[in-house]
C-alpha cells in the first residue's frame, strides 16, 4: 500500500529565505508525481507536474526534483514571499491520487 | 474561464440524514474526481467519474455513491450520515484525455465543508 509522508509538518520562516520541502513515498513504481497548495479554506492549487520521464520541473520560483529510485521528492521554493504561506502537499500514484500529509508553510515579514 | 464550482459551499447535517453535493467542472473537462480531507485521515480519493461512468473508486463505504450528467457536472451523495463524515469534500476537474488522474493537471473547487451533528 503507497504511503505518502511529509516533512517537516511545519514551518515558519522570515522572508527571503530559500525552502525545501520534502516529500517521500513508499512504492517507487510511481508513474508521476504533482505538487499542489492549499490555502485555508479553499482547493488545491497545482503547482508543478513531474512525468515519471522527468527529473524536475520549474515554475518561477519553484524548483521540484523527483528521485524514483529512492521514494523521494523535493520542492525547493526560492526568495520565500508572506504569500507563500499555505500548506504545500504531494501527490502521487497511478489510477488514482494519493496525497502526502501536507507541510504548513508560514513565512512571515 | 471559469473554474471549477461546488455547491453548497458549507452544509450543517445530523446523523442519518443523507446529503448531495454538487460539482460543475471547468468547461470542457470531462472527468471529475471527489476527494474527502479531515485532519486526521489527510485527503483520500472517494471515485472519478469519466463521461458519465465511474472510472475508479477509493476505499470508500457504498453509503458513498456519485453520479455524473451528459453535461460533465457531478453530484455525490453520502447516505445514513456518520459523525466521522465531517470533513471538506473537495471535486477536481480535468480534461480526462490521459487515463491516468496523475498524468494531467487537476483543477480543484473550493470545497463543501459538511458538518454532522
Amino acid at each position: 500500500k503507497q504511503e505518502v509522508t511529509q516533512i517537516p509538518a511545519a514551518l515558519s520562516v522570515p522572508e527571503g529565505e530559500n525552502l525545501v520541502l520534502n516529500c517521500s513515498f513508499t512504492d517507487s513504481a510511481i508513474y508521476n508525481l504533482q505538487w499542489f497548495r492549499q490555502d485555508p479554506g479553499k482547493g488545491l492549487t497545482s503547482l508543478l507536474l513531474i512525468q515519471s520521464s522527468q527529473r524536475e520541473q520549474t515554475s518561477e520560483r519553484l524548483n521540484a526534483s523527483l528521485d524514483k529510485s529512492s521514494g523521494r521528492s523535493t520542492l525547493y521554493i526560492a526568495a520565500s514571499q508572506p504569500g507563500d504561506s499555505a500548506t504545500y502537499l504531494c501527490a502521487v500514484d497511478t489510477d488514482k491520487l494519493i496525497f502526502g500529509t501536507g507541510t504548513r508553510l508560514q513565512v512571515f515579514p | 474561464k471559469a473554474g471549477v464550482t461546488q455547491t453548497p459551499r458549507y452544509l450543517i447535517k445530523t446523523r442519518g440524514q443523507q446529503v448531495t453535493l454538487s460539482c460543475s467542472p471547468i468547461s470542457g473537462h470531462r472527468s471529475v474526481s471527489w476527494y474527502q480531507q479531515t485532519p486526521g485521515q489527510g485527503l483520500q480519493f472517494l471515485f472519478e467519474y469519466f463521461s458519465e461512468t465511474q472510472r475508479n473508486k477509493g476505499n470508500f463505504p457504498g453509503r458513498f455513491s456519485g453520479r455524473q450528467f451528459s453535461n460533465s457536472r457531478s453530484e455525490m451523495n453520502v447516505s445514513t450520515l456518520e459523525l466521522g463524515d465531517s470533513a471538506l469534500y473537495l471535486c477536481a476537474s480535468s480534461s480526462g484525455q490521459a487515463l491516468l488522474l496523475i498524468q494531467e493537471t487537476q483543477y480543484f473547487g473550493p470545497g463543501t465543508r459538511l458538518l454532522v451533528l
